[in-house]
């Protein structure tokens, strides 16, 4: 069975700053990996997914996560935030021999302040 | 496209009552996934199909009912609504893995439910 942990349950920061949100998971098989966003009071949207290739992966919004095997994580950084990025992020995992079930984190608050 | 749609947005129901979320897509996805989600505990899959005539039980399936007869529609019902069911329900769809651009979960906005 697969595990996430999401250390943060809010992080605030001031605009422009650089920003990390932690994701660990464990697993004993290969995983796919994915970052969610939820602005209030709607549903979740994709931000990135790892599946396979290059361990750095990037959104259109100047995100970015990185898939560190060793250490079991898949952190999301971004080196500039804006007041816009108030929101929920979830990280999640999927098996590779059950790909179509994920596993969410418990989420991670970003508040931004001017 | 509308994506995933559910209705209604917002319901209020009483103890012992029972109702039905509706949850439809038009992407043509196979697979389909109901979750809940509760204050700092994430989403919780309480059921998921994989094609229309089947479906399996989640993590939290206590309590509710599920059924495929179409690829579009995916309604969960709940029976005997109790105060723990109160909750944010999301449905969201995907293609399988599989498929080239599989794996994206897309979610509707979410129904909002309390049961007092």
């Amino acid at each position: 069975a697969q595990s996430v942990t999401q250390l943060d349950s809010q992080v605030p920061v001031f605009e422009e700053a650089p920003v990390e949100l932690r994701c660990n998971y464990s697993s004993s098989v290969s995983v796919y990996l994915f970052w969610y966003v939820q602005y209030p009071n709607q549903g979740l949207q994709l931000l990135l997914k790892y599946l396979s290739g290059s361990t750095l992966v990037e959104s259109i919004n100047g995100f970015e996560a990185e898939f560190n095997k060793s250490q079991t994580s898949f952190h999301l950084r971004k080196p500039s935030v804006h007041i816009s990025d108030t929101a929920e992020y979830f990280c999640a995992v999927s098996s590779m021999d059950s790909s179509y079930k994920l596993i969410f984190g418990s989420g991670t608050r970003l508040l931004v302040r001017p | 496209n509308a994506g995933v749609t559910q209705t209604p947005k917002f319901r209020i129901l009483k103890i012992g009552q029972s109702m039905t979320l509706q949850c439809t897509q038009d992407m043509n996805h196979n697979y389909m996934y109901w979750y809940r989600q509760d204050p700092g505990m994430g989403l919780k899959l309480i059921y998921y199909s994989v094609g229309a005539g089947i479906t399996d039980k989640g993590e939290v399936p206590n309590g509710y009912n599920v059924s495929r007869s179409t690829t579009e529609d995916f309604p969960l019902r709940l029976e005997l609504a109790a105060p723990s069911q109160t909750s944010v329900y999301f449905c969201a769809s995907s293609y399988s893995m599989a498929v080239a651009g599989g794996g994206e979960q897309y979610f509707g906005p979410g129904t909002r439910l309390t049961v007092t």
